[in-house]
């Protein structure tokens, strides 16, 4: 069955430096959602990419994340001067649809900041 | 702004018996609702989904109800087995993004 694949799933940065989570969304999907967990706390909604840009994103997706696809396979995250809150889970998802149509996650990257 | 609760943190069930969780909803606009399942270490993993104008959706061993006079989603597992223990979240769908409930882990007793 396919999947979304994300790499690495554990990732230790220090504080103020960036960091690029990846992920590889199901092939044939053409909408895809980065989220985040932070321990303990429900699962939050960051942006969602479709067409080569941003379709929407949330408080939390501040000047400081950027996504980006660079080719027909990977699906980015950056995080620029990370910070001690900015660690959690962090999710990758796609969907074949923007609507009604299930979102498929991968199994997250834990991002550490220290 | 949105707001989805569950109502039990934690549901504890004996093998074999059936499982029901439950979750409520604020935003009446929403017309999607997902329920995923999550095991340690893994990301959430799609059980079933129900659009705002079905009331009943069933799969394999599992039914989803939709309520939505009262905004209440509940998730039903037949004849629950050990490898049904997780945390089972319901989501719902508004605009692009999806608003995640907080949880409700299910424990399975052999």
């Amino acid at each position: 069955e396919p999947e979304v694949t994300q790499t690495p799933s554990h990732q230790v940065t220090q504080m103020g430096q960036e960091v690029i989570l990846r992920c590889v969304p199901i092939s044939n999907h053409l909408y895809f959602y980065w989220y985040r967990q932070i321990l303990g706390q429900k699962v939050e909604f960051l942006v969602s990419f479709y067409n080569n840009e941003i379709s929407e994103k949330s408080e939390i997706f501040d000047d400081q994340f950027s996504v980006e696809r660079p080719d027909g396979s990977n699906f980015t995250l950056k995080i620029r001067s990370t910070k001690l809150e900015d660690s959690a889970m962090y999710f990758c998802a796609s969907s074949d649809g923007g609507s009604w149509q299930p979102q498929h996650f991968g199994d997250g990257t834990r991002l550490s900041i220290l | 702004g949105e707001s989805v609760g569950l109502h039990l943190p934690t549901l504890s069930v004996q093998e074999g018996d059936n499982s029901i969780i439950n979750c409520a909803y604020s935003n009446s606009a929403s017309d999607y609702f997902i329920w995923y399942k999550q095991e340690s270490g893994k990301g959430p993993q799609f059980i079933i989904d129900i659009r705002s104008n079905m009331d009943k959706r069933q799969g394999q061993r599992v039914t989803v109800l939709l309520n939505k006079t009262v905004k209440h989603l509940s998730l039903q597992i037949a004849a629950t087995q050990p490898g049904d223990s997780a945390v089972y979240f319901c989501a719902l769908e508004a605009g692009n993004m999806l608003t995640f409930g907080g949880g409700t882990r299910l424990m399975v007793k052999p």
